[in-house]
């Protein structure tokens, strides 16, 4: 079965930290991973990887995709309470349009 | 432009009763998909439509049905709601069957409390 599985689920760091989001897949004909930010309701686009293993940066924002080891990263540096957020990794399977999520981590910066 | 809309933001409803969301997707998109996101995870598939046909179905009971209409904006119906129905539900839209790699945009979801 598809899944998609993300560390840690909850994080509280402070302002000027630099934190790591982990995500791990396992998806049946892999053709994109998607990372999306959530504050109170509609997820917001970040990134879209494919299978190319392609590092995108934005900002104080980075990802990497290992398609050989079937995770991503998420790198926020510098944090700002505005990073606080949940974040969704998602994983695109060519299953139409569907997307397989994983828990979210909720990211909490404190002052 | 406008992105994704939804109504109603917010519904209560009680056990047994039948419930009503609508999603508007953006302007020239003509896939709309919808998510259940319980509280604490992450959204779940319900269905896709593109073209006004069903084009994928998740895990989820009968009582669960949608549709969409000519202009492309999209119904989910859910009947006889139980307290686990009790969600955030969440419409996206993309340009295409599969958008670009699976890109979708989403709403701003509708809160539905089941009492």
């Amino acid at each position: 079965e598809d899944k998609v599985v993300q560390s840690p689920l909850s994080l509280v760091v402070h302002e000027g930290d630099t934190v790591t989001l982990n995500c791990s897949y396992e998806v049946t004909n892999f053709r994109s991973l998607l990372w999306y930010k959530q504050e109170k309701k509609a997820p917001t686009f970040l990134f879209m990887l494919t299978s190319s293993g392609i590092e995108k940066k934005s900002g104080r924002l980075s990802s990497i995709l290992d398609k050989k080891e079937l995770f991503s990263i998420l790198n926020i540096t510098a944090t700002q309470t505005g990073d606080s957020a949940v974040y969704l990794c998602a994983v695109y399977g060519n299953q139409g349009g569907k997307l397989i999520f994983g828990q979210g981590t909720e990211l909490s910066v404190k002052p | 432009d406008a992105g994704v809309t939804q109504s109603p933001t917010h519904l209560i409803k009680t056990r047994g009763q039948h419930v009503t969301l609508r999603c508007s997707p953006i302007s020239g998109h003509k896939s709309v998909s919808w998510y259940q996101q319980v509280l604490g995870q992450g959204p779940q598939f319900i269905f896709q439509y593109y073209e006004k046909e069903e084009r994928g179905r998740g895990n989820f009971p009968d009582r669960f049905s949608a549709r969409q209409f000519p202009n492309y904006s999209s119904e989910l119906n859910v009947n006889a709601l139980l307290l686990g129905d009790s969600a955030l539900y969440l419409c996206a839209s993309s340009s295409t069957l599969a958008g670009r790699f699976g890109e979708q945009f989403f709403g701003p979801g509708t809160r539905l409390t089941v009492l």
